[in-house]
């Protein structure tokens, strides 16, 4: 089946510092997300992309749809404290199927 | 109060137990799911429904039953439970349309024994 590759699996970085990282398939997606999930909750909604070479911005994370259709990117800008937690990508498959599929996830440390 | 609810938060049950997990919500939302999420693997979908009368297994089913009670409750049963069920278990809903958009319960863990 289709499946998402996210890497890195962990960052440990110093506040302050960007972050990246990515997703990629084999196979096209017609819809890009990234989800945050903090300690003790479920994943929220960061970002959707929904067009090949879509450049979307959430005040300090910025995401893209690559033109490919088998991957997307986040960045996140001068990261903080609050920046902790687990970072999935999504991607919907075919269109009009619900079947939206995750990585694996990238945990987030930030050091002092 | 969560729009998402998930019960119980915790349970820890033992090999062969039949366990059920519920999940309400006023969102209003015509499209629940039911995802599990271990260590280092992500979120794997077990079963969806986008209404009352329609339900549709997902990529990791075998083992577990779900019900669609009404539009606002999906509850998700493991028959009989085995240890490798020990997992973290979200609920999550949808409006559809806006397609990707997940609402997540805050998630239940079951740990069996």
């Amino acid at each position: 089946g289709q499946q998402l590759n996210q890497s890195p699996q962990s960052m440990f970085i110093q506040e302050g510092e960007d972050v990246s990282m990515n997703c990629t398939s084999s196979s096209i997606f017609n819809t890009w997300l990234w989800y945050k999930q903090e300690p003790g909750e479920g994943p929220v909604l960061l970002i959707a992309l929904y067009k090949a070479g879509e450049l979307t911005s959430n005040g300090r994370l910025t995401a893209q749809f690559g033109i490919s259709r088998k991957d997307s990117f986040l960045n996140i800008s001068a990261s903080i404290p609050s920046d902790v937690g687990i970072y999935f990508c999504a991607g919907q498959p075919r269109w009009r199927d619900d079947k939206i599929i995750f990585g694996k996830g990238t945990r987030l440390h930030i050091l002092p | 109060d969560a729009d998402v609810t998930q019960t119980p938060r915790n349970r820890i049950t033992k090999t062969g137990k039949r366990i059920m997990l519920e999940c309400s919500q006023t969102k209003g939302h015509d499209r629940m799911y039911w995802y599990r999420q271990d260590p280092g693997l992500g979120l794997q979908l077990i079963y969806y429904s986008f209404d009352v009368k329609d339900i549709n297994k997902g990529e990791i089913s075998d083992g577990y039953s779900v019900s669609r009670q009404a539009q606002a409750k999906f509850s998700l049963s493991l028959e009989s439970a085995i240890p490798n069920q020990t997992a973290l278990y979200f609920c999550a809903t949808s409006r559809g349309g806006e397609i990707g958009e997940l609402f997540f319960g805050e998630g239940s863990r079951l740990t069996v024994l």
